[in-house]
C-alpha cells in the first residue's frame, strides 16, 4: 500500500467558490505530481514538484496553482471553481529513478464536482 | 506525435479464463513501460515496470511483454478472478527530459463476471 492520501474524497461545491485538495505522502519523496483524469480518458500532467518550493506547470493548461511548502504536503487550489473543473483529480509521489525505472505511487482520488 | 493506445477498449471475460491486454506506443526516446490496474473510483496501482532490455515481467497472475523493436506490450491475466474487474492502464515514459515525461493510454475496461 502507498503512503500517499488524498483529501477529501468526493466534494460538491457552487461555482465560484475556492477549494484547496489536500495530497500528503509520508515516503519522503521529493517529486510529486497532480493529474486529472475524466471518466474514460487518459491522465493528464497538471502539475509537478521536484521538492521543496519547486513547482512547475504539466502538459494540461489547469487554472489551479499548487504550492510545495514541505516535501510531505502538495496541496492543489482552485481559486474559483466553474463547472468545467468537474472531473477527477490524482496525486502522486515518486521515488528516485534507478537502472530499472521508478515506481510512482498514486493516491486515492479527489472527485470534484462543480455545479 | 508520442502515444500509446490500448485495446481492446474493454473486454468481458468468465471467471478463471484467461486473457491478454494490447498496448502500442510510439513514445521515442523510450525510457520504460508500466501497467497500473485502476479500481473504479480509486488511483492506479502498479503492476509491472519494464526497461528497454526487459522483455518480460511477472506479478502473480499478471504476466507483462515488451517487445521494443515493434514498440509493443501485453498483458496477459492468468485464471481471472472477479477482483480482477478494473481498468488497465500502460504507460510509456521517455527519457528526452529530467522529468521522465509520462504518456498514458486510456485503458481497457475489463469485467470478469461469475
Amino acid at each position: 500500500e502507498a503512503d500517499i492520501y488524498q483529501t477529501p474524497r468526493y466534494l460538491v461545491i457552487g461555482t465560484g467558490k475556492k477549494i484547496t485538495l489536500e495530497c500528503s505522502q509520508t515516503m519522503g519523496h521529493d517529486k510529486m505530481y497532480w493529474y486529472q483524469q475524466d471518466p474514460g480518458m487518459e491522465l493528464h500532467l497538471i502539475h509537478y514538484s521536484y521538492g521543496v518550493n519547486s513547482t512547475e506547470k504539466g502538459d494540461l493548461s489547469s487554472e489551479s496553482t499548487v504550492s510545495r511548502i514541505r516535501t510531505e504536503h502538495f496541496p492543489l487550489t482552485l481559486e474559483s471553481a466553474r463547472p468545467s473543473h468537474t472531473s477527477q483529480y490524482l496525486c502522486a509521489s515518486s521515488d528516485p529513478v534507478t537502472a530499472n525505472g521508478n515506481t510512482i505511487y498514486f493516491g486515492e482520488g479527489s472527485w470534484l464536482t462543480v455545479v | 506525435k508520442n502515444q500509446v493506445e490500448q485495446s481492446p477498449q474493454s473486454l468481458i471475460i468468465l471467471e478463471g479464463k484467461n486473457c491478454t491486454l494490447q498496448c502500442n506506443y510510439t513514445v521515442s526516446p523510450f525510457s520504460n513501460l508500466r501497467w497500473y490496474k485502476q479500481d473504479t473510483g480509486r488511483g492506479p496501482v502498479s503492476l509491472t515496470i519494464m526497461t528497454f532490455s526487459e522483455n518480460t515481467k511477472s506479478n502473480g497472475r499478471y504476466t507483462a511483454t515488451l517487445d521494443a523493436d515493434t514498440k509493443q506490450s501485453s498483458l496477459h491475466i492468468t485464471a481471472s478472478q472477479l477482483s480482477d474487474s478494473a481498468s488497465y492502464i500502460c504507460v510509456v515514459s521517455d527519457r528526452g527530459s529530467t522529468l521522465g515525461r509520462l504518456y498514458f493510454g486510456r485503458g481497457t475496461q475489463l469485467t470478469v463476471w461469475p
